[in-house]
């Protein structure tokens, strides 16, 4: 499938601080979604992007839609340690089978 | 609401046997089921795409004959691993989408643990 970059692998934070990831493609998709995965569990939906450049915000979590269609970021602001998880971007075109990033690991210390 | 569940949670076989894993959507009609693969601090991977009452479509490089996939009622599919040997042993997840609209949610089983030994 199509590739995706997500950045940064892993991030390793105070409780308290913001979080920024992102996630970019070679190719435009329509559908731009932020899952939340705990160990042993499925992924949770976030946030779901539906046009370009929508921003739409989800409590403490703010996702962007790239205005180009490659490209999203999720923030976390004042992360808290039931933040800790892999966050995983998601996108697709027409259907609906998705196409995963390979994760961001959040560590949040109290 | 829009829940969905998977059974059983984790599953350990010996090597040749066969496994089934169910997918239930609780309280709503899932048009379409998807079945993903999640290897250790790997991502997930679609491995097959069912619509109640036709053929799985499967991904490239996925067996149809080894990944066995029913999907017969609006509510249930299941994913059957045949003959199952140490390499298939992995994190199996569905997903579950309650519509025919680009944009239906895809709402996610809490998986089940495969081990094969």
């Amino acid at each position: 499938g199509q590739q995706l970059n997500q950045s940064p692998q892993s991030m390793f934070i105070q409780e308290g601080e913001d979080v920024s990831m992102n996630c970019t493609s070679s190719s435009i998709f329509n559908t731009w979604l932020w899952y939340k995965q705990d160990p042993g569990e499925g992924p949770v939906l976030l946030i779901a992007l539906y046009k370009a450049g929508e921003l739409t915000s989800n409590g403490r979590l703010t996702a962007q839609f790239g205005i180009t269609r490659k490209d999203s970021f999720l923030n976390i602001s004042a992360s808290i340690p039931s933040d800790v998880g892999i966050y995983f971007c998601a996108v697709s075109n027409s259907g609906y089978a998705l196409n995963f990033g390979k994760g961001t690991s959040l560590l949040v210390t109290p | 609401g829009a829940v969905v569940s998977q059974h059983p949670s984790w599953v350990i076989c010996k090597s040749g046997t066969s496994v089934k894993i169910e997918c239930r959507s609780l309280d709503f009609q899932a048009t379409t089921m998807f079945w993903y693969r999640q290897f250790p601090k790997q991502s997930l991977m679609l491995m097959a795409t069912s619509n109640e009452g036709s053929k799985a479509t499967y991904e490239q490089g996925v067996e149809k004959d080894k990944f066995l996939i029913n999907h017969a009622s609006l509510t249930l599919s299941t994913l059957t691993v045949t003959s199952a040997h140490p390499e298939d042993s992995s994190f199996y997840i569905c997903s579950a989408s309650p519509g025919t609209s680009g944009q239906d949610t895809q709402y996610f089983g809490p998986g089940t643990r495969l081990t094969v030994l």
